[in-house]
């Protein structure tokens, strides 16, 4: 099993500045995803973060507007760039697939209001 | 159309009745996930699908590859079961998960 962390678990902005998002993980996974839920949204998948390498962005993301660090197995950062109330959402973290054949998991996520 | 759909998306039981939440896809896959996320915005696990039918406690989660359709059923349903219920697909051949929009469940005492 896995138990995620995140930091911070909510937080309110104005519109303009920068937000760094942390997520701990307490063993070492390979790949870590984002996700972004918008106000009665469902999940959508941001980037996923690989160990050594760059990130990997989905469409209509890029990595200006959210820069993903990935130093180690355990760690990773996402940041919300230059933020607008559009960027009012949950962000998530999650580890899973084929390192966990059983399951997937999701950090606790964070509250991001954007003023 | 959506790649993921479910229904129905709102759902208002009383305790104790049975309640199924269904799920059809239109990609391939390699498995299929059900979630729960209470109001806090947290997101627990409670199955990952390949085949077949897998039960836990009072819940049971089945797939039907073939007709690309997922159920999951909740008995003797209970207050603490309300929650939003989301299906996600795990792409084939990939780590990469697709969310339905998800099915917000109410039950009453």
């Amino acid at each position: 099993s896995a138990v995620i962390s995140q930091k911070p678990s909510r937080d309110i902005c104005q519109r303009g500045t920068s937000l760094t998002i942390q997520c701990q993980v307490d063993s070492q996974v390979t790949m870590m995803f984002w996700y972004r839920q918008q106000p009665g949204q469902s999940l959508t998948l941001i980037a996923t973060a690989n160990q050594g390498s760059e990130a990997t962005y989905e469409s209509g993301f890029v990595i200006d507007k959210f820069p993903i660090s990935r130093p180690n197995l355990t760690f990773s950062t996402l940041t919300v760039s230059n933020m607008s109330p559009e960027d009012s959402s949950i962000y998530l973290c999650s580890v899973g697939g084929t390192a966990y054949t059983d399951t997937q998991y999701f950090g606790p996520g964070t509250r991001l209001t954007v003023l | 159309k959506n790649e993921v759909e479910q229904s129905p998306q709102n759902l208002t039981a009383q305790e104790g009745e049975f309640i199924t939440i269904n799920c059809s896809y239109s990609v391939g896959i390699s498995a299929l996930h059900w979630l729960q996320q209470h109001p806090g915005g947290g997101i627990v696990s409670l199955f990952m699908l390949s085949s077949g039918k897998k039960k836990h406690g009072r819940l049971i989660a089945t797939i039907n590859i073939q007709e690309k359709h997922s159920s999951l059923h909740i008995t003797a349903s209970h207050p603490r079961d309300s929650a939003v219920y989301i299906c996600a697909v795990q792409l084939y051949n990939t780590d990469k998960l697709i969310f339905g929009t998800g099915t917000r469940l109410q039950v009453f005492p």
